[in-house]
């Protein structure tokens, strides 16, 4: 069985600040791991994926996230937050056989403080 | 341009009423998903279809039916069953394995009020 934790449902920083949404996984077999990011009123958008060739992944708009098996964990990080970040950002993990459906986590909402 | 489309953006309904949101995509993808949103508990599955003519329930299916009779379109029907049908429903898509990581990609969603 598989599951996501995100920690905080919602997360404030300062435009320009650090931005780090936490995110812990339980996986019974090695798994592909996944940001999305959901602006309001609209679908997921894929952020960035975790495939096991490389634990520092690195995404779309300045995102990146680090797989790291012994903490379990695959935290979401951008240098210097923007305005335009403000959004739901969300976590997922999945198996890799086809019948593996993909967890979703229940969301982290990031606001952006001018 | 490929991706999912879903309509109508915004539905509404009388309670009583089935209603139908549609799903289409042309990325060539095999699997299809329907999740229900509401705000604080994320993405719940409600049915999923690996291959045509053929789909699961997942986690939330009750008052909710599907039916994939092509490999673009997989509509959900939301029934008078269903207790509380108001919400923003995504539909989504993934490839087939050996193609990618599986990630899936979201249509732009529908959301559904209910009176």
């Amino acid at each position: 069985a598989q599951s996501v934790t995100q920690l905080g449902s919602h997360v404030s920083v300062s435009e320009g600040a650090l931005v780090l949404l936490r995110c812990n996984y339980s996986s019974s077999v090695p798994p592909y791991l996944f940001w999305y990011v959901q602006y309001p009123n609209q679908g997921l958008q894929l952020l960035l994926k975790y495939t096991s060739a490389a634990t520092l992944v690195k995404g779309i708009n300045g995102f990146e996230a680090e797989f790291k098996k012994s903490e379990t964990s695959f935290h979401l990080t951008k240098p210097s937050a923007h305005m335009s970040d403000a959004a739901e950002y969300f976590c997922a993990v999945s198996g890799m056989n086809r019948d593996d459906k993909i967890i979703f986590g229940k969301g982290t909402r990031l606001h952006i403080l001018p | 341009d490929g991706g999912i489309t879903q309509s109508p953006k915004y539905l509404f309904r009388k309670e009583g009423q089935n209603v139908t949101l549609s799903c289409e995509q042309n990325l060539n993808h095999d699997a299809m998903y329907w999740y229900r949103q509401d705000p604080g508990q994320g993405l719940r599955l409600i049915y999923y279809s690996q291959i045509v003519n053929d789909f699961q329930k997942g986690d939330i299916a009750e008052g909710y039916s599907v039916s994939r009779e092509k490999k673009e379109s997989f509509p959900l029907t939301v029934t008078s069953a269903q207790k509380n049908p108001t919400a923003f429903y995504l539909c989504a898509s993934r490839q087939a394995p050996g193609q990618g990581a599986y990630e899936q990609y979201f249509g732009p969603g529908t959301r559904l009020t209910v009176t």
